[in-house]
């Protein structure tokens, strides 16, 4: 699975928009892009996937670059409760290998 | 619907002494994953069941961990003895079947394992 690349941390003012970007330079065609955050002492929650069209679900807007090679994910009004490591997750879909976790982003939404 | 249950959450043992972990996976998910997370860093698999069938354990230290999947839906994860470096959070994640390509992973709450 290709490797991505995340900033370490990221603060977002509460009600505004979270834009968490992702580099995935090496993706290769057959591969998707998959958003996981994990809040403090929880496991991982799936939040979306896609492979090449933006997608958008209630909780977030997925845009992937027409190179495929960056990706960026939205959180429209950020609350608290959204504060959590974001992994941004590179993978073929349709094989049930394991999801190789980054480091990931750590979001502070500030009240 | 109920998502993956985990049991227990805590857990704090003696080294040496045995251990368990329970999982009960969303109900109709075929596919198993156990998953270790160290402190500060992101979940690593230890072991993938398709049905009742191990198909990943590559990265299952099977000199003191075992793991089975009786029937295949719940699943059990053993440690035997435990160690001091053993102290992790255990994961467990359920997907629906690879080849209709539904296999997005579910995961549970976890287990804290303290090893004194």
């Amino acid at each position: 699975d290709a490797k991505t690349t995340q900033p370490p941390s990221m603060d977002c003012a509460e009600g505004r928009a979270a834009n968490l970007p992702c580099n995935h330079s090496t993706i290769s065609g057959n591969e998707y892009v998959y958003w996981y955050r994990q809040i403090h002492s929880q496991g991982p929650q799936y939040i979306i996937h896609g492979l090449k069209n933006n997608e958008t679900n209630e909780m977030a807007s997925l845009i992937i670059t027409e190179d495929r090679k960056s990706s960026t994910l939205i959180l429209p009004h950020a609350t608290l409760r959204d504060t959590a490591v974001y992994y941004c997750i590179v993978r073929v879909s349709g094989s049930a290998r394991q999801l190789t976790f980054g480091s990931g982003t750590q979001l502070t939404v500030l009240p | 619907e109920a998502g993956v249950v985990q049991s227990p959450r805590y857990k704090i043992i003696e080294k040496k002494q045995p251990v368990a972990f329970w999982c009960n996976p969303i109900s109709g998910h075929n596919t198993l994953y156990w998953y270790l997370q160290n402190l500060g860093q992101g979940p690593e698999l230890l072991i993938r069941y398709e049905n009742e069938e191990a198909v990943d354990d590559s990265q299952l230290p099977k000199d003191r961990f075992s793991a089975e999947r009786l029937k295949g839906v719940d699943s059990t994860l053993k440690i035997q003895p435990a160690e001091l470096g053993d102290s992790a959070v255990y994961l467990c994640a359920s997907s629906l079947s690879p080849a209709w390509g539904q296999d997005t992973q579910y995961f549970g709450p976890g287990t804290r394992l303290t090893v004194l």
